[in-house]
C-alpha cells in the first residue's frame, strides 16, 4: 500500500532555532520526494524534489535529505524565523499515473518568539 | 502568488444549493487538478485534466461536476452537498503529471 507517515504532527520551537521533520514513505515505483510549506489560509508551495539518486537538497534555509534505502526523509530547519509557522507535507511520487502523489498529514510548525 | 488563482476564497451554501468554484491558472501548464483538504487528513485528488481531458475522476460523488474549457480554466460545479463536504478545495497546475504542482490558495467550503 502505497502510504507517506510524518512525524511529529506539530511542533513548538523557539525563533532561532534548528529542528528537523521526518518522513517515512512506501511509495512503489517511486519517483521522487516532494517537501510542501503551507501557510495557513494559503495553498501548498513547494520547498524540494529529490529523485532517488539525491541524498540532499537545500533551499535557503531548508535541507531535504533523502535515503532511498531506509524509505525516509527528513526537512531540516536551520535559524528558523517567525515566518517559517506552517505546515510541512510530505509527498511521495510513483513514477506513472495521472493519481501519482501521495500526500502526509503534515508537521504543524509553530515558531515563537 | 504562484500563479493560480481561486474565486471565491469562501463559500457558504445551503444543502440545496448550487455553486461553481472556478480556478485560472497564468503559467501555460497543461495539466490541472482538484484537491479536498480536511483536517488532519492528507490531500485527497479529486480530478486531474490533462490538456483539457479528464484523465482521473478518484472515486468522486457525482455532486461534484468538474468542467475544463480550455488548459487555463478548470471549475468545480457543486450540487447538493452533504456537510461532510465542508472543506478546502484546492486546484493545482503542472507542466506535465510529473512535474511540480503550483497550488492556488483554494476555497474554504462550509456546508450548512
Amino acid at each position: 500500500k502505497n502510504q507517506v507517515e510524518q512525524s511529529p504532527q506539530s511542533l513548538i520551537i523557539l525563533e532561532g532555532k534548528n529542528c528537523t521533520l521526518q518522513c517515512n514513505y512506501t511509495v512503489s515505483p517511486f519517483s521522487n520526494l516532494r517537501w510542501y510549506k503551507q501557510d495557513t489560509g494559503r495553498g501548498p508551495v513547494s520547498l524540494t524534489i529529490m529523485t532517488f539518486s539525491e541524498n540532499t537538497k537545500s533551499n535557503g534555509r531548508y535541507t531535504a535529505t533523502l535515503d532511498a534505502d531506509t524509505k525516509q526523509s527528513s526537512l531540516h530547519i536551520t535559524a528558523s524565523q517567525l515566518s517559517d509557522s506552517a505546515s510541512y507535507i510530505c509527498v511521495g511520487c510513483l513514477q506513472t499515473g495521472a493519481n501519482n502523489l501521495f500526500f502526509g498529514t503534515g508537521t504543524r510548525l509553530t515558531v515563537i518568539p | 502568488e504562484t500563479g493560480v488563482t481561486q474565486t471565491p476564497r469562501h463559500l457558504v451554501m445551503g444543502m440545496t444549493n448550487k455553486k461553481s468554484l472556478k480556478c485560472e491558472q497564468h503559467l501555460g501548464h497543461n495539466a490541472m487538478y482538484w484537491y479536498k483538504q480536511s483536517a488532519k487528513k492528507p490531500l485527497e485528488l479529486m480530478f486531474v485534466y490533462n490538456f483539457k481531458e479528464q484523465t482521473e475522476n478518484n472515486s468522486v460523488p457525482s455532486r461534484f461536476s468538474p468542467e475544463c474549457p480550455n488548459s487555463s480554466h478548470l471549475f468545480l460545479h457543486l450540487h447538493t452537498l452533504q456537510p461532510e463536504d465542508s472543506a478546502l478545495y484546492l486546484c493545482a497546475s503542472s507542466q506535465g503529471l510529473q512535474e511540480t504542482q503550483y497550488f492556488g490558495p483554494g476555497t474554504r467550503l462550509l456546508v450548512l
